[in-house]
């Protein structure tokens, strides 16, 4: 199984700050064929399901504000919210869809401070 | 826009079967372009994904769950289902189903293969909860 590894487990940002969540795989999720990171992120908030923000590890879900990003390669990622809205606050998850089982992080939970 | 919604019990007894079903709507689980799957959350918990099937009936299925999970796809109904055998306290969860999309690759042997892409939509999952 690919472990997925969030850091850190919680996180509290000023609004208007960067907020910074990192996301490493116990194995690469790059695929040589295709060069491409088999790796998506996710933001919930209570009583809701998880909401897609980014796939192929960089890639934006339409509608997603320009504010969140994804960024690495290989075994280490991270999702960047590059200025802190009140309404960001949720708990994110990394989640690679290289191999099955497929798997998530633990989750990062995202506070205003 | 597909809309996924879950249905079923809402309390299991130890050792029996939980039994859930997603029905599709604005969509179509026989699209060729699709994959379908329950991941679980554990109240205050993280995230896990159950099993997946492909509209041929091709399934996948989380080796920690293997021996008690069925997944199922009924086209007429337009629905997929879960069955989770001799469940446990410990298989409290919100059920979520999911759609991933697809995409072709070339494996090591250079042949064309069709594979999953992440989950997008989810429904909106629904409270199982394992208790007598």
């Amino acid at each position: 199984d690919i472990v997925m590894t969030q850091s850190p487990d919680s996180l509290a940002v000023s609004l208007g700050e960067r907020a910074t969540i990192n996301c490493k795989s116990s194995q690469s999720v790059l695929y040589s064929s295709n060069n491409k990171n088999y790796l998506a992120w996710f933001q919930q908030k209570p009583g809701q399901p998880p909401k897609l923000l980014i796939y192929w590890a960089s890639t934006r879900e339409s509608g997603v504000p320009d504010r969140f990003s994804g960024s690495g390669s290989g075994t280490d990622f991270t999702l960047t919210i590059s200025s802190l809205q009140a309404e960001d606050v949720a708990v994110y998850y990394c989640q690679q869809y290289y191999s099955t089982p497929l798997t998530f992080g633990q989750g990062t939970n995202l506070e205003i401070k | 826009q597909v809309q996924l919604q879950e249905s079923g019990p809402g309390l299991v007894k130890p050792s029996e079967t939980l039994s859930l079903t997603c029905t599709v709507s604005d969509g179509s689980v026989s699209d060729d372009t699709y994959y379908w799957s329950w991941i679980r959350q554990p109240p205050g918990k993280g995230l896990e994904w159950v099993a997946y099937i492909y509209y041929t009936g091709s399934t996948n299925y989380n080796p920690s769950l293997k021996s008690r999970v069925t997944i199922s796809v009924d086209t007429s109904k337009n629905q997929f289902s879960l069955k989770l055998s001799s469940v446990t306290a410990a298989d409290t969860a919100v059920y979520y189903c999911a759609r991933s999309g697809s995409h072709y690759y070339y494996d090591s042997s250079g042949h064309e293969r069709l594979t999953y892409n992440w989950f997008d939509p989810w429904g909106q999952g629904t409270l199982v909860t394992v208790s007598s």
